[in-house]
């Protein structure tokens, strides 16, 4: 049981360019979420998906996209990377509301 | 939405002594979770506690959801303790709203 694992663990970016950071947990948890934390800050929901084919908006959805193909899996997309996107992104999945995390991936946009 | 306030925002402590974290949010919640974060980033898993009192070892939360805020306590504190204490809550839309943390030092 791998819990919830994330990669890759750094990347670092030019402006404009695209990604996808992975995310996958085998616990068949339902929810699932993306955060990102900025230094010195508490972690803010970038977007949340609450089952297969489901997902919505958090606090600070703007320049990522997702998508909930299967239970396992909740890929976050950057679409044309900015500086502002510099930040360190948690995955988590939940199980009756607990969220477990995953170990982050640290992400430099020059 | 909920503002989630943490206090203190830096505690150092030497090796034994206790301390308590405290965390108000401005409105009812459905969760609440405390998590410690580990020098190397990693987001532990502490408590899941929407109300009453829990403990695990030398760590206990209380969270008292009719006057809006969740205790944390910490007793006879060792190095590996130190790192970043987090609160977040969510009133059951499923948008965890997490404070800015307490950052606590334990000295040797």
């Amino acid at each position: 049981n791998a819990g919830v694992t994330q990669t890759p663990k750094f990347q670092v970016l030019k402006t404009g360019q695209s990604m996808t950071l992975q995310c996958a947990q085998d616990m068949n948890h339902e929810y699932m979420s993306w955060y990102r934390q900025d230094p010195g800050m508490g972690l803010r929901l970038i977007h949340y998906s609450v089952g297969a084919g489901i997902t919505d908006q958090g606090e600070v959805p703007n320049g990522y996209n997702v998508s909930r193909s299967t239970t396992e899996d909740f890929p976050l997309r950057l679409l044309s990377a900015a500086p502002s996107q510099t930040s360190v992104y948690f995955c988590a999945s939940s199980y009756l509301s607990e969220q477990y995390f995953g170990p982050g991936t640290r992400l430099t946009v020059t | 939405g909920i503002q989630v306030e943490q206090s203190p925002p830096d505690l150092i402590l030497q090796e034994g002594a206790n301390s308590t974290l405290r965390c108000n949010f401005s409105d009812s919640v459905n969760n609440l979770q405390w998590f410690h974060q580990n020098p190397w980033g990693q987001l532990i898993n502490l408590f899941y506690i929407p109300s009453g009192t829990k403990q695990n070892g030398r760590l206990s939360a209380t969270t008292v959801a009719t006057e809006r805020y969740s205790l944390l306590y910490i007793s006879s504190s060792q190095t590996t303790d130190s790192g970043v204490y987090f609160c977040a809550v969510d009133s059951g839309t499923y948008k965890y709203i997490f404070g800015t943390g307490t950052r606590l030092k334990v000295l040797a």
